[in-house]
């Protein structure tokens, strides 16, 4: 399996401007998590989904973020308008309810995005 | 609430020390614990997993054990290499799928 596809990889843009990052979770996975990471505030949860339905979005900062999930194999989470303070690795996560594997979460190779 | 704590980094050792990195939780019922690391410039990995009291998880030489009369998960390496410096997390997952992540313990491994 080609693991947890996040594109892009970095993203600079300017204070105002629309940015949406994207998640390509592995096949068969039931849950899908969006991390944000920076120095100061560490690992945050931000949303997650099982099934493609929202469960917990307790840690998305603010109205500005917005997340979906249409299709089993596709998640978005958007920063409109973007602000500096929004600088960070995104990360996205899968995981599955059973099997093996059930519960660990694999994780992508993170977007950095960078406000100006 | 549900909570994990780690020790503060950052911790230097000497290749071949042994490292061992705190992690002790709060949590209702019985959590699943986890160890990830994270490479510079990549993901979160897993490590290592123990799902009851007493398991032992192990994987490249790293172990952690669930003690849950200490409720703790220290992560300990015999002989540590150069390439195992990298950001060490503990972790928690308690009755639902999301995980509680401690902060970060980062080590570094001088040759």
């Amino acid at each position: 399996d080609a693991g947890v596809i996040q594109s892009p990889r970095h993203e600079v843009t300017e204070m105002g401007q629309e940015v949406t990052l994207r998640c390509k979770p592995i096949s068969g996975h039931d849950y899908l998590f969006w991390y944000r990471q920076t120095m100061m505030r560490g690992l945050e949860l931000l949303i997650y989904f099982n099934n493609n339905v929202p469960i917990d979005d307790s840690g998305m900062p603010e109205d500005r973020f917005s997340a979906k999930m249409p299709n089993a194999s596709f998640s978005t989470l958007k920063i409109q308008p973007s602000e500096p303070r929004d600088s960070a690795v995104y990360f996205c996560a899968s995981s599955r309810e059973g099997g093996l594997a059930k519960n660990i979460q694999y994780f992508g190779a993170g977007t950095r995005l960078s406000v100006l | 609430g549900n909570s994990v704590t780690q020790m503060e980094g950052p911790v230097t050792l000497s290749e071949e020390a042994f490292l061992t990195i705190n992690c002790t939780y709060t949590a209702t019922g019985y959590p699943s614990l986890f160890w990830y690391v994270q490479y510079p410039g990549e993901g979160l990995q897993l490590l290592l997993k123990a799902t009851k009291a007493d398991d032992k998880g192990s994987n490249k030489g790293f172990e952690a054990t669930y003690r849950k009369e200490t409720t703790s998960f220290h992560l300990e390496k015999g002989s540590v290499q150069v390439s195992d410096s990298a950001v060490y997390f503990c972790a928690l997952s308690a009755g639902t799928y999301k995980y509680i992540f401690g902060t970060g313990t980062r080590l570094k491994v001088l040759a």
